[in-house]
Parts: structure tokens; C-alpha cells; sequence
């Protein structure tokens, strides 16, 4: 079974730039995460799909942040513009269901850095 | 929305000992609990699970238990091996709110 694919695996801009990040969950799960690790800490839920609906996305910081998902698969997240503390990872992770009692598989991740 | 704490934030064992790592959630509601092992620069990747009807789980040398009155949670490895050092992660909730980590060594 093919895992979550990411891309691009790293990006370096410049503040104020625009960035994207592309994720591909796991064939026939329902649900798309995207995360924000920051450095020495857990992953922090940004944003929820379900199918592609939006389940939560209650810790976006919507004024910079954007993510969709279109006809229920593959994802986007934006950042315009971005600002230094945005460098982080950001994991995309998928699931059979919702719910919370589901098993969530991550892809690689892409690391950002915000210089 | 849920709060997860995890202690210790750094744990140092001898090869063959066991290790525990403790965490705290505070929904209620919260009826999974999973533990990630992160490698570093690698992806989060589950190593045991409990759900809230089940008091303890056994995978091997990991066992994880859960107390749903106190609310807290533990992951306990036995015999610990060197390529068990990684950073390890307990999460909860609806959508998993994650502790912020513990970063385990195990000395040869």
C-alpha cells in the first residue's frame, strides 16, 4: 500500500513570500489532516478534511493560511505571505474515518524555512 | 479545546531497562489515545493505540494503560534496545491534540 506522498520534501523563502505545499493521502481515506511541527514540539492540528469538506479548522491562522481540498483527494496548503515563524514542518496525515478513533499515517513532511 | 501534558520532556535509560512516559488529557470525552515514535527527520509513526473501553493493551515489549478517571495515560517499554531512542509523542482527543514529546535515550 502506497503511503502519503508530499511534496516538495523542502523549501527555503524569503519573509513575505508565498508558499504551497501539495499533499497526496492514501488511497480511499476519507479524511486529510495537515499538521505545523514546529522544532521540539508535537504536531499541531491546523486544518481537517472530510472528504473534502472542512471538519476543523479552528487553529488556521486564516489570514495567512489557506488549504483545500478538491474532489476529495489530493490537498493544498498556501501560506501568503509568510513570516519567520512559519518555519516548521508540515506533515499531511490521512485516515480511513473521523472520529478520532482512527489510525492516522503521516507523509514525510516539508520542511520550511522562513529566512 | 483539549489540553495534553506529557512528562518527562527528556528520559535516559540503560539498555534492558524499562522506560515510562506519563500523560494527562482534559476532555472527557476523549475516547482515543495514541503513542507516536518520531525518528529524527522522519515522519510520526504509531506504535500502540488504546481506545477509551479498554483499560490496558500489550504489544510485545510496549504496553500502554489508561486510567479514564484520573485522565492520564502512560506508554511503558520493557527491555528497552538502543533503536528504541527517538522522540516519542502521546496525542487525544476528537482530533489528536498532541503532548510535546519526550525524548527518550537508551545508553548501551
Amino acid at each position: 500500500e502506497a503511503g502519503v506522498a508530499q511534496s516538495p520534501r523542502y523549501k527555503i523563502i524569503e519573509k513575505r513570500q508565498s508558499v504551497a505545499f501539495w499533499c497526496n493521502p492514501i488511497s480511499g481515506h476519507a479524511t486529510l489532516y495537515w499538521y505545523q511541527q514546529i522544532l521540539g514540539q508535537g504536531p499541531k492540528l491546523l486544518i481537517q478534511f472530510q472528504n473534502n469538506g472542512v471538519v476543523d479548522d479552528s487553529q488556521l491562522p486564516k489570514d495567512r493560511f489557506s488549504a483545500e481540498r478538491l474532489k476529495g483527494v489530493d490537498s493544498t496548503l498556501k501560506i501568503q505571505p509568510a513570516k519567520l515563524e512559519d518555519s516548521a514542518v508540515y506533515l499531511c496525515a490521512s485516515s480511513l474515518g473521523t472520529g478520532g478513533v482512527y489510525e492516522q499515517y503521516f507523509g514525510p513532511g516539508t520542511r520550511l524555512t522562513v529566512t | 479545546g483539549e489540553n495534553v501534558e506529557q512528562h518527562p520532556s527528556t528520559l535516559s535509560v540503560q539498555e534492558g531497562d524499562s522506560a515510562v512516559i506519563k500523560c494527562t488529557y482534559s476532555d472527557s470525552a476523549s475516547n482515543y489515545f495514541p503513542w507516536y515514535k518520531q525518528e529524527l527527520g522522519k515522519r510520526p509513526q504509531l506504535i500502540i493505540d488504546i481506545r477509551s473501553n479498554v483499560g490496558e493493551k500489550k504489544d510485545q515489549r510496549i504496553a500502554v494503560t489508561l486510567n479514564k478517571t484520573a485522565k492520564h495515560f502512560s506508554l511503558h517499554i520493557t527491555e528497552t534496545q538502543p533503536e528504541d531512542s527517538a522522540v516519542y509523542f502521546c496525542a487525544s482527543g476528537y482530533a489528536l491534540n498532541f503532548g510535546k514529546g519526550t525524548s527518550l535515550l537508551v545508553t548501551p
